[in-house]
């Protein structure tokens, strides 16, 4: 595709819901990343897949949030049992390779996300 | 713990102006930087990325430094305009480790006035 696709693009849940935010990445990129964008709040890191490796869940906040990328392409972030302080835009990048001059992350639109 | 910093929070200024935005992180151990501007409502779009050995990287009118061992980058933007209004945020990548995530500064909210 062009560039990076977020669906849906805006998402509002009511607290203890559960929610599913999607990422189609760049054809034929290798790694893909979630950040969280919260409110004051800068950028922030959540997890990171590279090809077949196992992802980088450091920055995951808490047991409620999960993703997973299948056949290399797709991703799909899960909160579970959403709380008010969830509320933020989610933003999923992607980049050809993971180091060297093909770093560049590449970011969709975001999805924004209110629980209320 | 890698913390990057961007000054000023916010800017404003008139149309045609040279204007420099600084970014200063405390661990120099990085791989990269990247500045990105984001726009109301919507994702990043890149703008320049600087490999640790570069000294700089230049695009059309912008222009990015980097000094890694004083932890410091600039965005150097030459003529500004209406349409450079936006929110840049620079971002550096740790060296080493299994992580590839980048850390973000907290951005600079730039306004060009006509």
């Amino acid at each position: 595709g062009a560039g990076v696709s977020q669906s849906p693009s805006n998402k509002v849940t009511e607290k203890g819901k559960d929610v599913e935010l999607r990422c189609d990445p760049i054809s034929g990129h290798t790694a893909l990343y979630w950040y969280r964008q919260s409110l004051g709040q800068g950028l922030e890191f959540l997890i990171y897949f590279q090809g077949n490796s196992a992802p980088d869940k450091s920055g995951l906040p808490s047991d409620r949030f999960s993703a997973e990328r299948t056949g290399g392409s797709v991703s799909t972030l899960t909160i579970q049992r959403t709380q008010q302080e969830d509320s933020a835009v989610y933003l999923c990048a992607s980049s050809l390779h993971s180091l060297g001059l093909m770093d560049t992350q590449y970011f969709g639109p975001g999805t924004r996300l209110t629980v209320l | 713990k890698q913390e990057v910093t961007q000054i000023p929070a916010a800017l404003s200024v008139p149309e045609g102006e040279n204007l420099v935005l600084n970014c200063s992180f405390t661990d120099s151990a990085i791989y990269n930087l990247q500045w990105f501007r984001q726009d109301p409502g919507k994702g990043l779009t890149s703008l320049l990325l600087i490999q640790s050995s570069q000294r700089e990287q230049t695009s059309g009118r912008l222009n990015a430094s980097l000094d890694k061992s004083s932890g410091r980058s600039t965005l150097y933007i030459a003529a500004s305009q209406p349409g450079d209004s936006a929110t840049y945020l620079c971002a550096a990548k740790p060296e080493g480790g299994a992580t590839n995530k980048l850390i973000f500064g907290t951005g600079t909210l730039l306004a060009v006035q006509p």
